[in-house]
């Protein structure tokens, strides 16, 4: 079936340390992996994505990787700043691509 | 450019009576989805419209329909509302039609049904 599962559900780190966020999918179609984050209140928004064809993406303190044979990806955050702390979402399209599964989420805090 | 924009902002409405949510995407953009996303859950997928046809369903009632106009703004309907369909309404913009583009979301309908 189509599922994606993230973990942790919540994560506090110390402002400048690294947080990761995990998510596993099931479809092995799956060919397209972007990252949401989405401050309270506000609507999600794409930070980072990855495509099949590549193992490990970086955008300055953030960076994402895939294991296309697990079936997982990572976000991770480097040098954390207080403007970090939101909700991330993990996300991956279905067989077609027609239907994009998200992930639960992830509450980061960081903590000044 | 302009953004995702989405109307009206928040709407409260009664069981049973019908709900209209309007999306414009990016300009250039053919592609419009319909997300539910319920306080502390992620978005869950409602419909995928691509050049005025229906591609994708998620996994709601025959309630929820949709659809897509030549310039490619979109209407979501939901008939009969009940309390469960309380929740924030997103709509999201891709140039094309599957998964592998990205996405962008608007700010969102906040419906209150009482």
């Amino acid at each position: 079936g189509e599922n994606v599962e993230q973990h942790p559900s919540t994560l506090s780190v110390q402002e400048g340390d690294s947080a990761v966020i995990k998510c596993t999918y099931s479809d092995s179609a799956s060919n397209y992996f972007p990252w949401y984050k989405q401050e309270l209140g506000k609507r999600p928004q794409l930070i980072i994505d990855i495509r099949s064809n590549v193992g490990e993406k970086k955008d300055q303190r953030i960076a994402v990787t895939l294991n296309k044979t697990a079936k997982h990806f990572s976000l991770h955050i480097t040098e954390t700043q207080p403007e970090d702390s939101a909700v991330y979402f993990c996300a991956a399209p279905n067989t077609g691509g027609f239907k994009t599964i998200f992930g639960a989420g992830t509450r980061l805090f960081v903590k000044a | 450019d302009a953004g995702v924009t989405q109307s009206p902002t928040h709407l409260i409405k009664t069981r049973g009576q019908h709900v209209t949510l309007r999306c414009s995407p990016i300009s250039g953009h053919k592609s419009v989805s319909w997300y539910q996303q319920v306080l502390g859950q992620g978005p869950q997928f409602i419909f995928q419209y691509y050049e005025k046809e229906e591609r994708g369903r998620g996994n709601f009632p025959d309630r929820f329909s949709a659809r897509q106009f030549p310039n490619y703004s979109s209407e979501l309907n939901v008939n009969a509302l009940l309390l469960g369909d309380s929740a924030l309404y997103l709509c999201a913009s891709s140039l094309e039609g599957w998964g592998t583009y990205e996405q962008y979301f608007g700010p969102g309908t906040r419906l209150t049904v009482t």
